[in-house]
């Protein structure tokens, strides 16, 4: 059964810090893995997709790579500012033939102190 | 133009009451999906369908009835509702040609039962 880990839960980092956010999953055969944000009380805005034959995906200050093999995946933030503060998803799509699924962490609740 | 829009954004209702949330895609996709989010902010499929036929009914309770009247529309209809249906439901959406697509997610419903 395909599990997502995210660590940590929680981070809070004073702005301009690079950092970076971690997923781990437990099942190798994923078709991709996307990484979210979700502001409170709001819905979900997808920030990268990355193809399970890929290895990163860059746009503007975020940088996410994927590790198959290893089950994992990285999202890293450049020079954060207080608007990145929010709650960050990572979730794979697994699942074999139309029985596939979208299988999410619980997320990185993340602060970036003025 | 928004791509998955669900309505409405907030319901407020009592215990024993039936409603339903609706769901919209307007990308031309196969595959519809709804979550549940807790109170604990975790993400987990309920349903999936595709080209209006259930693929996924992970183990929820048969008070919760998905309706697909098209590919474009998958409606859920809330039976008897108890305190515990109280969450932010999403729904999604993604092409059925590979899955090696973008899951893109509608705003959430915010149901509260008292």
């Amino acid at each position: 059964k395909q599990e997502v880990t995210q660590i940590p839960a929680a981070l809070s980092v004073p702005e301009g810090e690079n950092l970076v956010l971690n997923c781990s999953f437990t099942d190798s055969a994923i078709y991709n893995l996307q990484w979210f944000r979700q502001d409170p009380g709001k819905g979900l805005t997808s920030l990268l997709l990355i193809q399970s034959s890929q290895r990163e995906q860059t746009s503007g200050r975020l940088n996410a790579s994927l590790d198959k093999s290893s089950g994992r995946s990285t999202l890293y933030i450049a020079a954060s500012q207080p608007g990145d503060s929010a709650t960050y998803l990572c979730a794979v799509r697994a699942g074999m033939n139309r029985d596939d699924k979208i299988i999410f962490g619980k997320g990185t609740r993340l602060h970036i102190l003025p | 133009d928004t791509a998955v829009s669900q309505t409405p954004k907030y319901l407020v209702t009592q215990m024993g009451n039936d409603k339903s949330i609706k769901c919209e895609q307007n990308l031309g996709h196969d595959t519809m999906y709804w979550y549940k989010q807790d109170s604990k902010k975790f993400l987990k499929i309920m349903f999936s369908y595709n080209n209006k036929e259930l693929i996924i009914n992970e183990t929820v309770p048969n008070r919760f009835s998905p309706k697909s009247p098209d590919k474009a529309h998958l409606n859920l209809h809330i039976n008897s509702l108890e305190l515990g249906d109280s969450a932010v439901y999403f729904c999604a959406s993604s092409p059925n040609t590979g899955r090696r697509t973008e899951a893109f997610f509608g705003q959430g419903t915010r149901l509260t039962v008292v």
